[in-house]
């Protein structure tokens, strides 16, 4: 079982915008702005687009944004194109010097 | 650019214990920085195990506690995952990682470990 809540699939067109959702508790994204989104592609290893909620690293389009309200976390990508369909991973700190994954979210660009 | 590299058995007796190495080459892994193990078991998400912090001491994910021993070699360009008797459960793909300020900034490619009972 997850530490973080996060729906099983989304989808989304060309063009079109998308929000995927990650909820935690209190605990974790509630208190703390060290909210991560990953990507990953089948067989390959995950890859950072975006860290302490709405950081980008280097690299990553700028059609990738996050937010936070309450205990709730967000991952939207923008102008969606085929490329963008993949695994979608949030993981926050939980505190106690732990880190918690979500569920993963299957983008699928239709 | 970092590169980090599992390695170690991709096959492991159930009751045994299951010991990975990453490499870690090219790249900064100056003070600031800690390293990671992750799992990810066939078909499911990702499983945070624990990490090694700069400092040398280490914090893992409860589900794991009394299992697992993540260590390195002082050089912070080797570290290393124990997990102690293993079962089927433990048959996954495993990734190393950098750790920032709690986010991952850069992965291993991850090695397929299969536990045969």
């Amino acid at each position: 079982q997850s530490a973080l809540t996060q729906p099983a699939s989304v989808s989304g067109s060309p063009g079109q915008s998308i929000t995927i959702s990650c909820t935690g508790t209190n605990s974790d994204i509630g208190t703390y702005d060290l909210v991560s989104w990953y990507q990953q592609y089948p067989g390959k290893a995950p890859r950072l687009i975006l860290y302490e909620v709405n950081k980008r690293p280097s690299g990553i389009s700028d059609r990738f944004s996050g937010s936070k309200s309450g205990n709730t976390a967000s991952l939207t990508i923008s102008g969606l194109r085929a490329e963008d369909e993949a695994v979608y991973y949030c993981c926050s700190y939980v505190g106690g010097s732990s880190l918690g994954f979500g569920g993963g979210s299957l983008l699928t660009v239709l | 650019q970092l590169q980090l590299q599992e390695s170690g058995p991709r096959l492991v007796e159930a009751s045994q214990t299951l010991s990975l190495t990453c490499a870690v080459s090219g790249g900064s892994v100056s003070r600031g920085y800690s390293w990671s193990w992750i799992r990810q078991s066939p078909g499911k998400g990702l499983e945070w195990i624990g990490y090694i912090y700069h400092t040398g001491g280490t914090y893992y994910n409860p589900s794991f506690q009394s299992r697992v021993t993540i260590s390195d070699d002082g050089s912070k360009r080797q570290f290393s995952l124990k997990l102690t008797s293993v079962t089927a459960a433990d048959t996954a793909v495993y990734f190393c990682a950098r750790v920032l300020r709690q986010f991952f900034d850069s992965w291993g490619q991850g090695i397929q470990v299969t536990v045969a009972s």
